[in-house]
């Protein structure tokens, strides 16, 4: 079974708008932490924010917020007033086990996100 | 603070050569991790590496593939023998000994060619 499923392969979003993509996960370790990571035309892999599966709260990082939906193991990445620059490659990520940091990633397959101006 | 640094980053090999790629770690980050993409996919985890130890190489293939991270000097993944199957982009990415939860950084890649 995959670990991290993102089913959107690609989604076209006018500037300005929200913008969702989806991340479904799947672990037994009660002990995981979620990434989410942009990967702009120019190939590197740029971190954009981070849930741990203790956190309370939903995590949220300027215009980037994480829609964390733990009992339907759901981690989406919601963009708020997207933007041209947003237009990138995007990884949801799984880490499982609690020695924090020093754990394999674990990568979905990606969405390619176009912005239309 | 200099980041993670990989180099090269656009390598070209026949079919049949070496391949060597270096990863710096980012300052003070003792613990070294390798991942292959491949065209058009996401990221795969190869090998996880401290200062002169192997901790996980469950993603590594059987054969060709190895890496090290030596007590000076960077971490060296080396491909024997290329095929063009190999042709992917290669990320290393670091974290330090005590990490918080999301420390894990990239390098930004290196793209082997296989011709």
């Amino acid at each position: 079974a995959q670990k991290i499923t993102q089913t959107q392969p690609g989604m076209f979003v006018q500037e300005k708008e929200a913008v969702t993509l989806d991340c479904t996960y799947d672990t037994s370790d009660p002990s995981y932490g979620l990434f989410w990571y942009k990967q702009p035309s120019s190939g590197e892999m740029i971190f954009l924010i981070y849930q741990g599966s203790y956190d309370q709260q939903n995590a949220t990082e300027g215009r980037y917020s994480l829609n964390f939906q733990k009992a339907r193991k759901s981690a989406n990445l919601v963009i708020s007033a997207s933007q041209l620059g947003d237009s990138a490659m995007y990884f949801c990520a799984m880490r499982e086990g609690s020695n924090f940091g020093n754990e394999k990633l674990t990568f979905g397959t990606g969405t390619r996100l176009t912005i239309i101006p | 603070n200099a980041g993670v640094m990989q180099n090269p980053r656009h390598l070209v090999r026949r079919r049949g050569q070496e391949a060597r790629l270096r990863c710096s770690p980012m300052k003070g980050h003792s613990h070294v991790y390798w991942y292959r993409q491949l065209p058009e996919e996401g990221l795969k985890f190869m090998v996880y590496l401290q200062k002169e130890n192997i901790i996980d190489e469950s993603g590594m293939p059987k054969e060709r593939f190895s890496a090290e991270f030596p007590k000076e000097g960077p971490s060296i993944l080396r491909i024997q023998q290329v095929v063009r199957g190999d042709s992917a982009a290669y990320f290393c990415a670091s974290s330090p000994l005590q990490a918080v939860a999301y420390e894990q950084y990239f390098g930004p890649g290196t793209r082997l060619t296989v011709t």
